[in-house]
């Protein structure tokens, strides 16, 4: 594998279902973002890791959790979601935080029913 | 703080149509400018970029330069394709936050 893959690609859930979205990259990077991107709107960053520590947490609610085990993956744990938490989840990578080119995995597509 | 505006889309043009799409900033410092793409189904890929003024960014026929003086960074491209069918983010990077994203523009070209 090359680059930044996410898993699932597709995900359905109840509001009341626990479910983890998992990035991993591949490049070396020191840095990694999870990026909420919905319709008609502009890419919101939601977390910010630089070498395991989060150093942006932009207003996010509680029900998003990230965790950052290692410098390669990335994890976004979901519980109790709303329906307009509905969206495509980027995850995206650079070598270092501030760094000017970001990675970007294919994205999951998040559907809260 | 740092904001950048595009043109609202959906942009349609033709196959082999002349493309412009404008994109405007503002920041502190003296950013670095990014146009990235998004295909249908994918994440977002890197276009091309400019790190300082009077920089021209190129790749795959498309082409940027960083103008200070106007604080612009418009994407253009001589003869667009159906494959350039896609969503287009202007970005910029101060160096001292992560990068500030454009809404984005849809390009739609038809034969």
């Amino acid at each position: 594998e090359t680059g930044v893959t996410q898993t699932p690609r597709h995900l359905v859930m109840g509001m009341t279902n626990k479910k983890s979205l998992k990035c991993e990259q591949h490049l070396g990077h020191n840095a990694m973002y999870w990026y909420k991107q919905s319709a008609k709107k502009p890419l919101e960053l939601m977390f910010v890791y630089s070498l395991e520590e989060r150093v942006e947490n932009n207003s996010v609610p509680s029900r998003f959790s990230p965790e950052c085990p290692n410098s390669s993956h990335l994890f976004l744990h979901l519980h109790t979601l709303q329906p307009e938490d509905s969206a495509l989840y980027l995850c995206a990578s650079s070598q270092d935080h501030g760094g000017d080119e970001q990675f970007f995995g294919p994205g999951t597509r998040l559907t809260v029913l | 703080g740092n904001s950048v505006t595009q043109m609202e889309g959906p942009v349609t043009l033709s196959e082999e149509a002349f493309l412009t799409i404008n994109c405007t900033y503002t920041a502190t410092g003296y950013p670095s400018l990014f146009w990235y793409v998004q295909y249908p189904g994918e994440g977002l890929q890197l276009l091309l970029k400019a790190t300082k003024a009077d920089d021209k960014g190129s790749n795959k026929g498309f082409e940027a330069t960083y103008r200070k003086e106007t604080t612009s960074f418009h994407l253009e491209k001589g003869s667009v394709q159906v494959s350039d069918s896609a969503v287009y983010f202007c970005a910029l990077n101060s160096g001292y936050s992560t990068l500030t994203f454009g809404k984005g523009t849809m390009l739609l070209v038809s034969p």
